[in-house]
């Protein structure tokens, strides 16, 4: 069974400090996303890589790099995390066949900066 | 970017077929049209998606119009279990998905 993991399912941080979220696939997926999820506002990518090493930046990069150093894992960091960035993080993952693939999520990590 | 408009919520009877609507009216000839749903405290799971022909699985059917321009996800049963949140999203060459802020469905007993 496909799997998309995500390291803790919640946190709570507080305003400063540097948070990690991990992610892991097991499906040899070259695609890998981070999205953040807020009431009203839906799905909103934040970063995406297509390989090791690789990132392009999405709708709301502001205040989070990634890093990708294996291909099956994935990692969103908050430099200093702000009480802004309470929100619901969803990862994904994604064959790079062609434009048809299906994306795979993980539970997601609820994070709250006080 | 391409985006999805979708109706904020929408109801049905238990058994009956439910018609989710989405516009997509700036979609490129190679945007692919995906749907998820989101149950509640899970991360969003794959229904269907396509390109230009309708398409069947064995949970929805995805039916997309002529101009590629809207599309309609038909649940042909709704169960109390389809009560979730659905999201029309486009894939572009970029591999990027964009979400919008979908359509969350009730189903009444």
């Amino acid at each position: 069974d496909v799997k998309v993991t995500q390291s803790s399912r919640y946190l709570v941080k507080r305003t400063g400090e540097k948070v990690f979220l991990e992610c892991v696939q097991d499906m040899d997926h070259e695609n890998m996303f981070w999205y953040r999820q807020d009431p009203g506002l839906g799905l909103r990518l934040i970063y995406f890589s297509y390989d090791v090493k690789m990132k392009e930046k999405g709708d709301i990069p502001e205040g989070y790099s990634v890093s990708r150093e294996k291909k099956e894992r994935f990692s969103l960091i908050l430099e200093s995390a702000s009480t802004n960035q309470t929100s619901m993080y969803l990862c994904a993952s994604s064959l790079r066949q062609g434009f048809g693939g299906e994306l795979f999520f993980g539970e997601g990590s609820r994070l709250t900066v006080l | 970017d391409a985006k999805t408009t979708q109706p904020n919520s929408m109801e049905s009877n238990e058994e009956e077929p439910v018609h989710l609507p989405c516009n997509h009216s700036t979609i490129s000839g190679t945007d692919y049209i995906h749907w998820y749903r989101q149950l509640p405290s899970q991360g969003p799971e794959y229904v269907i998606h396509g390109l230009t022909s309708n398409v069947n699985n064995r949970m929805a059917s995805l039916a997309i119009a002529e101009d590629r321009k809207s599309s309609t996800l038909i649940l042909h049963r709704a169960t109390l279990r389809d009560a979730a949140v659905y999201y029309c999203i486009l894939r572009d060459v970029g591999n990027q998905f964009y979400f919008g802020t979908g359509t969350s469905l009730t189903v009444i007993p």
